[in-house]
């Protein structure tokens, strides 16, 4: 089981996130933190706990390893506040999501 | 670029069969390289995926599903399919179909077909 928090996380714009992931049991590095807008498809941000996907700017960045992970967003950009989910694909099947943190302006 | 996309009846009766395909583009499904996936997501609610399938039609599935999914490759269309039967309302969602690389800790969702909307109601 994949738990994130918070639910819901209010900043204002030019902050820091920080958000949370935790496993019930070690998955190792192999955790993928992808952020959906509304009506959109989910978009891989980073794999392998850390590694930035093609394209993501520097300003997210992921950390952890094992059951406890973190996804930081510096300087928030108005384009940022979306549903942020992590996805562990270390013991599969089944791939289990997190139930997601919405990040929202404050 | 591997590109995906959802086609297929965005409303069923309860009872009735879901079946939805997933056309990918940019590359060939019979690729060693990916898995093929089906993610779904309830209106408001989270992720939850369904199964995947190889080109080879080696297949994994949820098990808390795999009594009503079926999930299928025909690499002459370069397709894969989605077939969910005896339907309810709770299996309105958003489905989403997904490309995941084969390889061992690689086994991430990407790219992703942009979601059909489909909902159970008579």
């Amino acid at each position: 089981v994949m738990t994130q928090s918070p639910a819901t996380l209010s900043v204002f714009p030019g902050e820091r996130a920080t958000l949370s992931c935790r496993a019930s049991r070690s998955v190792s590095s192999n955790l993928a933190w992808y952020q959906q807008k509304p009506g959109q498809a989910p978009r891989l941000l980073i794999y392998g706990a850390s590694t930035r996907a093609t394209g993501i700017p520097a300003r997210f960045s992921g950390s952890g390893s094992g059951t406890e992970f973190t996804l930081t967003i510096s300087s928030l950009q108005s384009e940022d506040f979306a549903v942020y989910y992590c996805q562990q694909y270390n013991n599969w099947p089944p791939y289990t999501f997190g139930q997601g943190t919405k990040l929202e302006i404050k | 670029q591997l590109q995906l996309q959802e086609s297929g009846p965005r409303l069923v009766k309860p009872s009735g069969t879901l079946s939805l395909t997933c056309t990918v583009s940019g590359g060939s499904i019979s690729t060693p390289d990916y898995y093929w996936g089906w993610i779904r997501q309830p209106p408001g609610k989270g992720l939850e995926w369904i199964g995947n399938i190889y080109y080879s039609e080696t297949t994994y599935y949820n098990t808390s599903l795999k009594t009503r999914v079926t999930v299928s490759v025909d690499t002459s269309k370069n397709q894969f399919s989605l077939k969910l039967t005896s339907v309810t309302a709770a299996d309105t969602a958003m489905y989403f179909c997904a490309g995941i690389p084969v390889a061992t800790n690689r086994n991430w969702f990407d790219p992703w077909g942009q979601g059909t909307l489909v909902t159970v109601s008579s």
